[in-house]
């Protein structure tokens, strides 16, 4: 079993819809996650991190970790064309190198 | 300061061929990651430095693959003897973390990437 699964979708939603992106883990001794956000032929950008218990949320994105079941969830309300992207979980490793999922690609039509 | 830079963008490559990449990390960031990314994957962790001490190398990093970062600045990655299963986006990231904060929260900001393709 991989350390983080995630869908890769593609997901297409038209504008203005509630986006939901989730992601599995296997390994509870992880501490926080991060959300990145890969627009195409770019490096990731740091969206949004939450620790390992509780809801974080910053603007239009909620994060949320289920520590029970090992499930991360990044919600996306009102969704924008420009919100079409790549959605990475990545929760850091022993050595604070990142362990990605396989990234869920978004697509939002106008 | 604009972030992290990576040098080339593209590079293109016969079989058989060394390349090498280089990593401008975000000054005064002591810790600098290389990581590979394939085409519907995620990025993997290949190795990273904390200032000029490469503290940690994945199993994906193999004898051909060699990473420097001499002054603890800049850092160069070489393939050598390329293959086309070495053909990627090669990431690298730049954060800053203490020596006590090892698993506290660690922002690693990214470069553009550089893409190789080994024909």
């Amino acid at each position: 079993q991989k350390e983080v699964e995630q869908d890769p979708g593609p997901l297409s939603v038209p504008e203005g819809a509630i986006v939901s992106l989730n992601c599995t883990y296997s390994n509870s001794a992880f501490q926080y996650f991060m959300w990145y956000r890969q627009y195409s032929r770019k490096g990731p950008e740091l969206l949004m991190y939450t620790y390992s218990s509780g809801n974080k949320e910053d603007g239009r994105f909620t994060a949320q970790v289920d520590k029970s079941s090992k499930y991360i969830s990044l919600f996306i309300r009102d969704s924008q064309p420009s919100d079409s992207a790549t959605y990475l979980c990545a929760p850091p490793g022993s050595q604070g190198n990142l362990i990605f999922g396989k990234g869920t690609k978004l697509s939002v039509k106008p | 300061d604009t972030g992290v830079s990576q040098d080339p963008r593209h590079k293109i490559t016969k079989r058989g061929q060394n390349v090498t990449f280089r990593c401008d990390p975000i000054s005064e960031h002591n810790r600098l990651y290389w990581y590979r990314q394939t085409l519907g994957q995620g990025p993997e962790f290949l190795t990273y430095f904390q200032n000029e001490a490469q503290l940690e190398k994945s199993r994906l990093l193999s004898d051909r693959f060699s990473a420097e970062r001499p002054k603890g600045s800049f850092s160069t990655l070489e393939i050598q003897r390329t293959e086309q299963g070495d053909s990627a986006m090669y990431l690298c990231a730049s954060s800053f973390l203490g020596w006590s904060n090892s698993s506290s929260y660690n922002e690693q900001f990214f470069g553009p990437g550089t893409r190789l393709t080994v024909l």
